[in-house]
C-alpha cells in the first residue's frame, strides 16, 4: 500500500523547456512534502519543501506546487539544465510516535534533460 | 566535509551469514536513520534514532538490528542474511526532526547483495 505515489518512471525534456514532476499521495495526515535529488552512486540529496498550509514554494529554478484537495503536489524545473538529469524522489512527512517525524517516499521518476 | 559516512560501499554476503553497516556522522546530528531502497522503489525506513541510546523501528525492521552508543555512530546489523535484504542501504541523519530547515542529509549507500 504505497502511501506516496510517482507514476510515471521516468520523463524526458528538452534543455531549456520545463520538466514538471507529479506525485500523489493517499494520507491526508501528511503536513509536510520534500523532493529529494538523486544522482546515480550518490545518497540522495534535499532539494526543496513545503508545508501543507501553503500550496506554492519557489526556490531558484525549483517550485514545487501542493494541491490538498486533490492530495497531489507538482515540481516544476524552468528552465531545464543537463544537470538536473537525475532521479527525484517526492517524500511526505507526519509526526510519528515519539515525535520524530517519518518520511514515506515515492519510488522516484528518472528525469532526462536533452542538450 | 564529511557529513554522513557509510561503509563498506559494496557487500557479497551468503545466506545465514551476519554483518553490520557501519554509519557515523560528523553534524553533531540527533536524529539518525537507516533506509533501503530496492529496484524500482522508494526508500524505506528500517529504523531510527533521536539521540544516544534511542532507537525506534521503522517500516521494515525485521531480520534488522540497530544501536546508538554515541551521537556519531548509527550501525545496523543484519543477522542471518536472507535473499530478500538485498538492496541498496542508506544511511541519514539531520539536526532535528524534519521541518522546513531540518533536512535529512544521506550517506552515499551501501549495495548489498546475499547469494
Amino acid at each position: 500500500d504505497q502511501q506516496v505515489k510517482q507514476n510515471s518512471p521516468s520523463l524526458s525534456v528538452q534543455e531549456g523547456r520545463i520538466s514538471i514532476l507529479n506525485c500523489d499521495y493517499t494520507n491526508s495526515m501528511f503536513d509536510y512534502f520534500l523532493w529529494y535529488k538523486k544522482y546515480p552512486a550518490e545518497g540522495p540529496t534535499f532539494l526543496i519543501s513545503i508545508s501543507s498550509i501553503k500550496d506554492k514554494n519557489e526556490d531558484g529554478r525549483f517550485t514545487v506546487f501542493l494541491n490538498k484537495s486533490a492530495k497531489h503536489l507538482s515540481l516544476h524545473i524552468v528552465p531545464s539544465q543537463p544537470g538536473d538529469s537525475a532521479v527525484y524522489f517526492c517524500a511526505a512527512s507526519l509526526i510519528s510516535s515519539g515525535s520524530a517525524r517519518q518520511l514515506t517516499f515515492g519510488s522516484g521518476t528518472q528525469l532526462t534533460v536533452l542538450p | 566535509n564529511a557529513g554522513v559516512t557509510q561503509t563498506p560501499k559494496f557487500r557479497i554476503l551468503k545466506i545465514g551469514q551476519s554483518m553490520t553497516l557501519q554509519c557515523t556522522q560528523d553534524m553533531n546530528h540527533n536524529y539518525m536513520y537507516w533506509y533501503r531502497q530496492d529496484p524500482g522503489m522508494g526508500l524505506k525506513l528500517i529504523y531510527y534514532s533521536v539521540g544516544a541510546g534511542i532507537t525506534d523501528k521503522g517500516e521494515v525492521p525485521n531480520g534488522y538490528n540497530v544501536s546508538r552508543s554515541t551521537t556519531e555512530d548509527f550501525p545496523l546489523r543484519l543477522e542471518l542474511a536472507a535473499p530478500s535484504q538485498t538492496s541498496v542501504y542508506f544511511c541519514a541523519s539531520s539536526l532535528r526532526t524534519v521541518l522546513s530547515g531540518n533536512t535529512i542529509y544521506f550517506g552515499e549507500g551501501s549495495w548489498l547483495t546475499v547469494v
